[in-house]
């Protein structure tokens, strides 16, 4: 079965550093998305990303976040730097039209933790 | 809009019963999916079931069913024969369209032996 893969999985930064997150998505989907867990907290929403460019994103979304598909695999979000609030669980969504043509599939999760 | 609504924050559940979850949506869009997933502690969300909102029967996976119930905007979660293992949060979630995926809150399970 297809899956989306997501690195590292547990990544431990500086304050002030910059990370990228890694996500490969399913080969031919064309939604991609990136979730944000705070410990305990509720799965939100940071970023959707369509046709190479970003369609929606959330007020959590700021100018230290960015995204890109630089290689048409990799699908990356950046955090310029970092801040003790980034300490999340990561997840990277990909999604398809189709037969389940609402069907998501989601990442393990990368756990960011900022030091 | 889009909006899940998990009003149970934990459960109990003797092993080897039963167990419904409970997620009311809210959406506009004709066309929508229904997901659950578990999220152990360790972090991962894990797939559970899906269920589309033209499909005629009710999902099942295993020992989840999701008991759709469409005129209710409802998709409750039932897990058969609970085990230890199934000790998690549990999220429901939904996608309209080609919009993001919205989760709710969460449900807390614990099994107790």
């Amino acid at each position: 079965e297809p899956e989306v893969t997501q690195t590292p999985s547990h990544q431990v930064t500086q304050m002030g550093q910059e990370v990228i997150l890694r996500c490969v998505p399913i080969s031919n989907h064309l939604y991609f998305y990136w979730y944000r867990q705070i410990l305990g907290q509720k799965v939100e929403f940071l970023v959707s990303f369509y046709n190479n460019e970003i369609s929606e994103k959330s007020e959590i979304f700021d100018d230290q976040f960015s995204v890109e598909r630089p290689d048409g695999s990799n699908f990356t979000l950046k955090i310029r730097s970092t801040k003790l609030e980034d300490s999340a669980m990561y997840f990277c969504a990909s999604f398809n039209r189709g037969q389940k043509n609402t069907e998501a599939f989601f990442g393990q999760g990368t756990r960011l933790t900022v030091v | 809009a889009q909006k899940i609504t998990q009003t149970q924050p934990g459960m109990f559940v003797q092993e080897k019963e039963a167990v419904t979850l409970d997620c009311t949506y809210d959406t506009s869009d004709p066309s929508y999916g229904l997901f659950w997933y578990k999220q152990p502690s360790s972090g991962e969300m894990i797939f559970l079931i899906y269920q589309g909102s033209y499909d005629q029967q009710n999902a099942t996976e295993g020992r989840y069913s999701l008991n759709f119930q469409k005129a209710r905007k409802s998709a409750n979660l039932v897990i058969s024969a609970s085990q230890l293992g199934d000790s998690a949060m549990y999220f429901c979630a939904m996608r309209g369209g080609y919009q993001k995926v919205t989760f709710g809150t969460g449900t807390k399970l614990q099994v107790i032996p």
